[in-house]
């Protein structure tokens, strides 16, 4: 079974703060998702990451996926309250039928006016 | 393009009853996943169609859980009898390719008393 560890489990923050989350297994995967997800809605895709020592921006975010394909970090320059909410992980592992995600079990973040 | 659908948005029920989910993909996304997220941990795998054929259950409770997509289109979840802990949100998902860019539904949440 591949295991995805997300930390820390919460953060609460100031606005204007920075944070970093983490994303990491002892398995390699062949791509990783980050997603966010507000209360009483769904995972919303944020990223998708393919190749060792990526990095995406998306703004005010900065995604990296590890040199080695299994570990991932999300970081967020001058957090707002908007940025509230559960952040998710998920690595795909195409050797794996149907090449499905595992998610890990999350970060929450809370970002205070 | 419209999202992915599901219904209820809510269910009470005691334990020991039966209850179904239904759940309409994006047009088009041929690979659908059901996934339960308990509340305060990342979302789990069900199980995962390819139109109209499972690629994964493995992790299905197969004794009370059963899940069908007919015609590769809509797909229903059913537990029956339900147990107290399968009080969740149940999640639906699809996407255009195994692995690839997930969207999620509102999920159904499911308490039973």
């Amino acid at each position: 079974t591949q295991l995805l560890e997300q930390s820390p489990q919460f953060l609460s923050i100031q606005e204007g703060e920075n944070l970093t989350v983490y994303c990491n297994s002892s398995s390699v995967f062949s791509s990783l998702q980050w997603y966010r997800q507000e209360p009483g809605e769904g995972p919303v895709l944020l990223v998708t990451v393919v190749t060792g020592g990526e990095v995406k921006k998306l703004k005010r975010l900065t995604f990296q996926f590890g040199d080695a394909r299994k570990d991932s970090s999300l970081h967020i320059t001058a957090a707002q309250p908007g940025d509230t909410g559960l952040y998710l992980c998920a690595g795909a592992d195409a050797r794996r039928a149907g090449n499905m995600l595992t998610f890990g079990g999350g970060t929450r973040l809370m970002v205070k006016p | 393009e419209a999202g992915v659908a599901q219904s209820p948005r809510y269910k009470i029920i005691e334990k020991r009853q039966s209850v179904a989910f239904w759940c309409n993909p994006i047009s088009g996304h041929a690979t659908l996943y059901w996934y339960q997220q308990i509340l305060g941990q990342g979302p789990k795998l069900l199980i995962q169609f390819q139109n109209n054929g499972v690629v994964d259950d493995s992790q299905l409770p197969k004794d009370r859980f059963s899940a069908e997509r007919l015609k590769g289109v809509d797909s229903t979840l059913k537990i029956q009898p339900a147990k107290l802990e399968d009080s969740a949100v149940y999640l639906c998902a699809s996407s255009a390719d195994r692995g690839y860019g997930y969207t999620f539904g509102s999920g159904t949440r499911l308490t039973v008393v």
